[in-house]
């Protein structure tokens, strides 16, 4: 099975520009999740998806969202990019396997916010 | 609120144990993972445990949980220098669905010397 899949892999934006990124899940996994990852923070829960919908929201600000299509692949969007929006964006897709469901990541999208 | 502590570097000679700790403080949390990521990737699952256990072994890895206390500890037997790398301790409270908010330690650099 392929692995979960980011692209753009590298990016970089200006001050006050969007960005979309993309997460394409592992086949046959409905749930996706986003995550930031700085030096700062750390890594940091931005949202899950789940059937197109959103379940569970971390605390970033609404210039972050998301969506999720009907075949499961995810984007996330930034608007009005700030410099410290500059971090590894990881995405994970859930795998279920009874009451314990895993979450497998993907390489992630580094963007720069110069 | 929630809150997973490590400390940040660990270094070890190749073929001695490594122990990496995490302590978490939500006394709710169901299942507990340790992820491994390697510079410039995503982070890999290495094992989790379920929060009534006491002790998982997977081949050279062991993890003991000492669930009053509220720490977690990964054990490397015999490491190498490929086990250089990020280790994230994380916690979850889901059950039975998607573990979409994983809350994750800063992370522990193991530096493997040969």
């Amino acid at each position: 099975k392929a692995g979960v899949t980011q692209t753009p892999r590298y990016l970089i934006k200006t001050r006050g520009q969007q960005v979309t990124l993309s997460c394409s899940p592992i086949s046959g996994h409905r749930s996706v999740s986003w995550y930031q990852q700085t030096p700062g923070q750390g890594l940091q829960f931005l949202f899950e998806y789940f059937s197109e919908t959103q379940r569970n929201k971390g605390n970033f600000p609404g210039r972050f969202s998301g969506r999720q299509f009907s075949n499961s692949r995810s984007e996330m969007n930034v608007s009005t990019l700030e410099l410290g929006d500059s971090a590894l964006y990881l995405c994970a897709s859930s795998l279920a396997s009874g009451n314990v469901e895993t979450q497998y990541f993907g390489p992630g999208t580094r963007l720069l916010v110069l | 609120g929630e809150d997973v502590e490590q400390s940040l570097f660990l270094s070890v000679r190749e073929g001695d144990s490594s122990v990496i700790n995490c302590t978490y403080t939500d006394s709710s949390s169901t299942y507990l993972y340790w992820y491994k990521q390697e510079p410039g990737a995503g982070l890999q699952l290495l094992t989790y445990i379920f929060s009534n256990m006491d002790m998982k072994q997977d081949q050279r890895l062991t993890v003991l949980l000492n669930k009053k206390d509220k720490h977690l500890s990964l054990r490397i037997a015999d490491t190498q220098t490929g086990d250089s790398a990020i280790y994230f301790c994380a916690e979850s409270n889901g059950y039975g669905g998607s573990q979409g908010n994983l809350i994750f330690g800063k992370g522990t650099k193991l530096s493997v010397k040969p």
